[in-house]
């Protein structure tokens, strides 16, 4: 079955810094790699996504990248602010799979 | 925002009680799961379902029963309640992707 390994666990900026999560998956297959943001005493909320067919995606201070052949995927943010602050979450799931694949999460802590 | 409800928010009870976790969904998404949500943050997929009358355990071996009666309607239920029972509960149905609700805090003493 999929793998997906997410780095770093926690991650502490300062704000206007940029930010970098990273993930890794182990299925050639997958094809659908969504982030998920949770935010203190919420579920999980989409905020980026990104399929096979498309290298980068952008939206605002966010881009996701995609690496097919290394199988990795990467979460940017920049000019970090302190409301940034929260779980995210890196999954990936391939067509006609309905079951995705999480990260074990990342603590981002933007300080002012 | 998605349209997926839990209820209750948090939840408090003791050793041996019977419980149900309360999951509803509008958008009509046939596909529903839930989680159970580690204080460390990781997310263990226990119970999922492609539709009406479809249900099927997930990855992580749990001692809660589901039913799916009515696509809008996922509830979890836990027979007998125990400590090791303590977490954050999470439902979320998917279209193209999930969609999460907030989640259940389940505190058994």
């Amino acid at each position: 079955g999929e793998n997906v390994e997410q780095h770093p666990s926690t991650l502490s900026v300062q704000e206007g810094d940029s930010a970098v999560i990273k993930c890794t998956y182990s299925d050639s297959a997958s094809n659908y790699f969504p982030w998920y943001k949770q935010e203190l005493g919420k579920g999980p909320q989409l905020i980026i996504d990104i399929r096979s067919n498309v290298g980068e995606k952008k939206d605002q201070r966010i881009a996701v990248t995609l690496n097919k052949t290394a199988k990795h995927f990467s979460l940017h943010i920049t000019e970090t602010q302190p409301e940034d602050s929260a779980v995210y979450f890196c999954a990936a799931s391939r067509g006609g799979s309905y079951i995705p694949t999480f990260g074990r999460g990342t603590s981002l802590i933007v300080h002012p | 925002e998605a349209d997926i409800y839990q209820t209750p928010r948090y939840l408090v009870i003791g050793t041996g009680k019977k419980i149900t976790l309360e999951c509803s969904q509008t958008m009509g998404h046939d596909k529903m799961y839930w989680y159970q949500q580690d204080p460390g943050m990781e997310l263990h997929l226990i119970h999922y379902s492609y539709g009406v009358n479809s249900t099927e355990k997930g990855d992580l071996s749990s001692e809660s029963t589901v039913s799916r009666i009515r696509t809008e309607h996922f509830p979890l239920t836990l027979e007998s309640a125990r400590p090791s029972h303590t977490s954050q509960y999470l439902c979320a149905s998917l279209d193209e992707t999930q969609y999460f609700g907030p989640g259940t805090r389940l505190l058994v003493l």
